[in-house]
Parts: structure tokens; C-alpha cells; sequence
């Protein structure tokens, strides 16, 4: 099984902020890396895929980067309606997710 | 539009067995390259897939679970279902259905039921 760990766990910011979370596999996913973020009561919603795609609809303020087993999302000029949890997942060898990050207001 | 929607209890006695049903509207559950699964998450917040049935029919479930897990398709196709045996209360999650494409993440989910084992 290919272990996902997502870091830091939870990243305090203020409104308009940057930030970058990271996510590194325990073995090499190729590009095949997700990123979702998941609101309270809601089912995850795909942000990214292939590492650095954005998936229909997302916006521009959100990008990826990485491949091999070293991946990150960042979001510049963090809007009120970011602030949620990011899980990442890899695809390259069936599914598995990360443990989530939890972006909260400062 | 593509859209999935769960259905099931949302209460099961320890030691029973765990039932669920996706039903899919806006795409048949025949097209081709695709994965109809299931995902958990437990009240800990850690998402964990369970299984997928393949268009082709094909199943594969997750190791840590593949002995308690059964997916199949519905005759009618528009419906694929969860059977998980021998519950306890870790097995207390909500439970999602959703889509992939080969070597593609879940892109359409469902909204998510709990089921809580317990008696």
C-alpha cells in the first residue's frame, strides 16, 4: 500500500495569505496525485489531479506542483470560502488518501 | 450531469452485515474505463477506499478489507451496492460512493451516509 503523509495537520492564516501544503508518498506515484478539499458535511471535492491540473471550475488561485513521492498545493490570496480541509491522494496504484490538512482563520 | 446518491441503514448491529446502494444518474454504469467505488470516513476524519467495480465488471477491494467486502452491479445497471460483513464499531463511517477513470481520482461523489454500527 502506497501511505500518503499530509503535513502540517492544521495551518492557521489570515484572509488573503498564501500558503503550501505538503504531501509526500512512500513511494514514487509517478504524477498520478490528487488534491480535494472537503467542507463540513460535504463530500471531498476535486481540486487537482495529475499533480498540477486544475479540475473543472476551480479557481486559478489554487495550483500543484511535484511528482516522484514530493507533491504540494498552494493557495495564494486565501479567500473566506478556502477555508476547509486538503487531503491528498495518489491513483497510481489503486487509491489511497492523506490525513488530511485543516486550513482555520487566524 | 453525473450524479450518485447512497441509500441504505444508517444503523447496524455489531457482528451483522453492512448494506449499501449507489445509484447512478446521467451515465451508464457501462462506460467504458471506469471505476465505481466505495470510500469511508470515520468520525477520526481518515478516508479510506474500500473497493471498485471495474465497467468490465471486475472487482478490487482494498487488502485490509477484501475478505469482508462484496461490490456488484445491479441487473439494471444504473445501481452498484456494498456488502460488508461482520461489522464493529470501527467499521462506523460515512460512506461514499463515487467515479474514476483509469488511473484517474474520484471526480463525482455522492453526498455521503453514515452508518453506525452499534447494537
Amino acid at each position: 500500500e502506497v501511505v500518503m503523509t499530509q503535513s502540517p495537520a492544521t495551518l492557521s492564516v489570515s484572509p488573503g495569505e498564501r500558503v503550501t501544503l505538503s504531501c509526500r508518498a512512500s513511494q514514487s506515484v509517478s504524477s498520478n496525485l490528487a488534491w480535494y478539499q472537503q467542507k463540513p458535511g460535504q463530500a471531498p471535492r476535486l481540486l487537482l489531479y495529475g499533480a498540477s491540473t486544475r479540475a473543472t471550475g476551480i479557481p486559478a488561485r489554487f495550483s500543484g506542483s511535484g511528482s516522484g513521492t514530493e507533491f504540494a498545493l498552494t493557495i495564494t490570496n486565501l479567500q473566506s470560502e478556502d477555508f476547509a480541509v486538503y487531503y491528498c491522494q495518489q491513483y497510481n496504484n489503486w487509491w489511497t488518501f492523506g490525513q488530511g490538512t485543516k486550513v482555520e482563520i487566524k | 450531469q453525473l450524479q450518485l446518491q447512497e441509500s441504505g441503514p444508517g444503523l447496524v448491529k455489531p457482528s451483522e452485515t453492512l448494506s449499501l446502494t449507489c445509484t447512478v444518474s446521467g451515465a451508464s454504469i457501462s462506460t467504458t474505463y471506469t471505476y465505481w467505488g466505495w470510500i469511508r470516513q470515520s468520525p477520526g476524519k481518515d478516508l479510506e477506499w474500500i473497493g471498485s467495480i471495474y465497467y468490465t465488471g471486475n472487482t478490487y477491494y482494498n487488502p485490509s478489507l477484501e475478505s469482508r467486502v462484496t461490490i456488484q452491479v445491479d441487473t439494471s445497471k444504473i445501481q452498484f451496492s456494498l456488502r460488508l460483513t461482520s461489522v464493529t464499531a470501527a467499521d462506523t463511517a460515512v460512506y461514499y460512493c463515487a467515479r474514476a477513470g483509469h488511473y484517474q481520482p474520484f471526480d463525482y461523489w455522492g453526498q455521503g451516509t453514515l452508518v453506525t454500527v452499534s447494537s
